[in-house]
């Protein structure tokens, strides 16, 4: 089964910063996908990044970006000139290929990211 | 387009009732997840639906179960609820094409006292 881990409960970056979420993941498949959703008070899950395993290119989404390590199995995201509407709690999630199984997303315990005025 | 709408947003029940909670996917996903989310145990996947079928199912009692309709919205229902049962539940929907993300609605708010 797959596993993710995120092991930062918290963390806080002063507005314009830059600021890098870790996560790792296990698995045992050679092709996958990676999330990284964001959870605002609101509750709704709003997905912020994607990643194909078999993509070599770290995938970039204006002020968000990944560092894709496949060998280390290591996931994490840089959120480049933080606003305070980035302020949220933080899910990595992993997802098996598209064999037509499942869509099942296994998730991470979440990190809540705090942004200084 | 509308997104993914869950109803109702907020649930007070008694331990031993029973709740049913609904979940409207985006105009053509076929596919529809659900999770529950406590502080505790974080995001769970309970199961999946796919053209009416259960596809996948996370590891929750039997007192957890679904179905969907033939227009893909889908219900989940606990029966005999216990306070640890307690938790934001989601429902998240897709089209099942290779490649595609889920969308999440944003959750019905489940209480038992």
């Amino acid at each position: 089964a797959q596993t993710v881990t995120q092991s930062q409960p918290e963390m806080s970056v002063q507005e314009a910063e830059t600021v890098t979420l870790s996560c790792t993941y296990d698995t045992s498949e050679s092709d996958y996908y990676l999330f990284w959703y964001k959870q605002p008070p609101s509750r709704q899950m709003i997905l912020v990044i994607r990643q194909e395993a078999y993509k070599q290119q770290n995938a970039t989404e204006n002020r968000f970006s990944v560092n894709f390590q496949k060998a280390a199995k290591s996931f994490s995201l840089k959120i480049s000139d933080s606003q305070l509407g980035d302020a949220a709690m933080y899910f990595c999630a992993y997802r098996s290929p598209d064999t037509g199984a499942n869509s099942k997303l296994t998730f991470g315990k979440g990190i809540t990211l705090s942004v200084r005025p | 387009k509308a997104g993914v709408t869950q109803t109702p947003r907020y649930l007070i029940k008694t331990r031993g009732q029973q709740v049913t909670l609904s979940c409207s996917p985006i105009s053509g996903h076929r596919s529809v997840s659900w999770y529950q989310q406590t502080p505790g145990q974080g995001l769970q996947f309970l199961f999946e639906y796919f053209s009416e079928t259960q596809r996948n199912k996370g590891n929750f009692p039997g007192r957890f179960s679904g179905r969907q309709f033939s227009n893909s919205r889908s219900e989940m229902n606990v029966s005999t609820l216990e306070l640890g049962d307690s938790a934001l539940y989601l429902c998240a929907s897709r089209t099942r094409s290779l490649n595609t993300e889920a969308f999440f609605g944003q959750g019905t708010r489940l209480t038992v006292v």
